[in-house]
């Protein structure tokens, strides 16, 4: 089945500079990217996802790249604000397998002000 | 307003009772699933349900039970067999594809402790 890898598992950054995610995943059929940002004691919101199709994807301060040779895909936030800290998971769905998402283990995210 | 209702949001429970946790959704999704998070920890999967009267284990099913008798209901029974319940349990769905995926929604969820 598909497993996905994240790094780093804690990120800390100054507020204003940029942070950047990264995960790997296994399964070649996977065709379906999305991002989840999880707030202390909250629920998983989804912020930005991305399809085998595209290569990059931006919203805002919030942009995600894939990279189907290489089967990794990051999350990059720019411009950071103490707001932004959370955990992050990421998540491939794989159309050839169990039709259901993989999450990684999550970063946590810490904006320093 | 359409979403997923997680309930309760806080349960506690006695050793060696049954519990039951509530997840019902108005999005019209026919997948639905299970997750329990322990504190800093990741989402590990305990059931899904891709289908009304179908549903599959996860990777930690050991101790839980669930049903689907209807679309948008799926019900997780935490049994005295978990020997360690106390968690942040969150429930999800999503449209189901076997092409194109899906992100999910999740609900708010249930954060259950032993007493």
């Amino acid at each position: 089945g598909e497993n996905v890898e994240q790094h780093p598992s804690t990120l800390s950054v100054q507020e204003g500079d940029s942070a950047v995610i990264k995960c790997t995943y296994s399964d070649s059929a996977s065709n379906y990217f999305p991002w989840y940002k999880q707030e202390l004691g909250k629920r998983p919101q989804l912020i930005i996802d991305i399809r085998s199709n595209v290569g990059e994807k931006k919203d805002q301060r919030i942009a995600v790249t894939l990279n189907k040779t290489a089967k990794h895909f990051s999350l990059h936030i720019t411009e950071t604000q103490p707001e932004d800290s959370a955990v992050y998971f990421c998540a491939a769905y794989s159309g050839a397998g169990s039709y259901q998402l993989t999450f990684g283990k999550g970063t946590k995210l810490s904006v320093i002000p | 307003d359409g979403g997923i209702t997680q309930s309760p949001k806080y349960l506690f429970r006695k050793e060696g009772q049954n519990v039951t946790l509530s997840c019902e959704q108005n999005l019209n999704h026919d997948a639905m699933y299970w997750y329990r998070q322990d504190p800093g920890q990741g989402l590990r999967l305990i059931y899904y349900s891709q289908i009304v009267n179908d549903f599959q284990k996860g990777d930690i099913a050991e101790g839980y039970s669930v049903s689907r008798e209807k679309k948008e209901s799926f019900p997780l029974t935490v049994t005295s067999a978990q020997k360690n319940p106390t968690a942040f349990y969150l429930c999800a769905s999503s449209i189901q594809s076997q092409g194109a995926g899906y992100g999910y929604t999740f609900g708010s969820g249930t954060r259950l402790t032993v007493v």
